[in-house]
């Protein structure tokens, strides 16, 4: 098993700009979740998905587009990059609401100029 | 609503002494609780986590951490630190549902 890979690992965007970042998990997890970290806040939920057609907001949802079309994938959108949106993403996925363990992708650096 | 504090965003310790990296809750019902490591450039790692039962919790590379519920506590130890520790470690939060809510991270220095 690959395990949760994530696509790109860096990105540079100019402000306006979109782009999806891609999340695909091979482990069949009905959970998915995107979360960005930023230095002295930890890691904050942006969206997160509990099934195929199932989606919600997390903690800081503005700014960003999810879908979960398939078990599998996750995407992120951005439509409109903003500097504030500067920032490392990391999707994670858990087999369902009674699994503990959440499994993390390696991540994504995102910078917007 | 449910919330994770970590007191000291950096902790230095010397190799072969104690580790101690604190982490206070607040969480409306029960919570499950659960300790996270990121090494360099690299996804979170669970290291060990507290549902149900035992308030003393086991996890891996020698780390453990106690749940006291009085003290609204799930402080993460080591007994003796290795270099190979150093890394930045989370304290995160559940209610049982599908958030797990993260504290701001405590990065861990092993000096020589």
């Amino acid at each position: 098993n690959a395990g949760v890979t994530q696509t790109p690992k860096f990105q540079v965007l100019k402000t306006g700009q979109s782009m999806t970042l891609q999340c695909a998990q091979d482990m069949n997890h009905e959970y998915m979740s995107w979360y960005r970290q930023d230095p002295g806040m930890g890691l904050r939920l942006i969206h997160y998905s509990v099934g195929a057609g199932i989606t919600d907001q997390g903690e800081v949802p503005n700014g960003y587009n999810v879908s979960r079309s398939t078990t599998e994938d996750f995407p992120l959108r951005l439509l409109s990059a903003a500097p504030s949106q500067t920032s490392v993403y990391f999707c994670a996925s858990r087999f369902d609401r009674s699994a503990e363990k959440l499994f993390f992708g390696s991540g994504t650096q995102l910078s917007v100029l | 609503a449910q919330s994770v504090t970590q007191l000291g965003s950096h902790v230095s310790v010397s190799e072969g002494a104690l580790v101690l990296l604190r982490c206070n809750y607040s969480s409306s019902v029960p919570p499950y609780l659960f300790w996270y490591v990121q090494y360099p450039n690299q996804g979170l790692q669970l290291l060990l986590k507290y549902t149900t039962g035992a308030t003393l919790v086991k996890g891996i590379n020698g780390f453990e951490a106690e749940f006291k519920k009085s003290e609204t506590s799930f402080h993460l130890t080591k007994p003796s630190a290795h270099m190979s520790d150093a890394a930045e470690y989370f304290c995160a939060v559940s209610e049982g549902s599908y958030k797990l809510i993260f504290g701001s991270g405590t990065r861990l220095l092993v000096r020589p």
